[in-house]
């Protein structure tokens, strides 16, 4: 299917375990977004990749891992999950020169318990 | 950095009659995008409507118009003859040309009554 995906859409998982999110996009974007959606916060950009294996921090990277050995693939991983890393994350793509709008994946629920 | 905000937690219509969603942002620079994105209880990030800074011109997309006040720092969204699909969390955003960082505010919860 055309679009962006993610997956898995729900995961439950214990403190401590290491998990891994996965993005896929098929319309060749150059950039790719992993956001995390608090109550009360709106949307805070984790991580970005401008392009393939080119990655760079957002505004709350603590905790997170992530590769771009593809331009269609942008996986987020949690190291050692923390209950405060309990959200709903997504992943969002945006093609490049004066294109500035993000399409977003359907979210992965994450609940670290 | 660059701060949006919406100041409006929740609002409330009646169907088929129109509601007007608020959002400051806070920049010293002249060439930006704006946006709105809405979000149903299905979760899914959906673009409504876009903004160039640069054009005057209001944008519009079917039953969405914006009201664009550059000198004030304003972005508001209309939604007419609301719709009960209408009903979902609204997300006004923002981005610097040649950035990467799109800043949202805090959301609106729409909510349309039959």
């Amino acid at each position: 299917d055309a679009g962006i995906t993610q997956s898995p859409r729900y995961k439950i998982t214990e403190t401590g375990r290491q998990v891994t999110l996965m993005c896929h996009q098929t319309w060749s974007h150059s950039y790719m977004f992993w956001y995390r959606q608090d109550l009360g916060h709106g949307l805070r950009l984790i991580y970005y990749s401008a392009a393939a294996d080119i990655t760079d921090k957002g505004e709350v990277p603590d905790g997170y891992v992530v590769s771009r050995s593809k331009t269609e693939n942008f996986p987020l991983t949690l190291e050692s999950a923390t209950r405060s890393q309990t959200s709903v994350y997504f992943c969002a793509s945006r093609g490049g020169g004066s294109s500035y709008e993000q399409y977003f994946g359907p979210g992965t629920r994450l609940t670290v318990t | 950095a660059q701060t949006v905000t919406q100041s409006q937690p929740e609002m409330s219509v009646q169907e088929a009659e129109t509601v007007t969603l608020s959002c400051t942002y806070d920049t010293s620079e002249s060439n930006y995008y704006l946006f709105w994105y809405k979000q149903p209880p299905s979760r899914q990030m959906i673009l409504v409507i876009r903004q160039e800074a640069y054009k005057q011109q209001n944008a519009t997309e079917n039953r969405f118009s914006v009201n664009f006040q550059k000198a004030a720092k304003s972005f508001s969204l209309k939604i007419s003859d609301s719709q009960l699909g209408d009903t979902a969390m609204y997300f006004c955003a923002f981005i610097l040309s040649n950035d990467y960082k799109l800043s949202f505010g805090a959301g609106t919860t729409v909510t349309v009554r039959a």
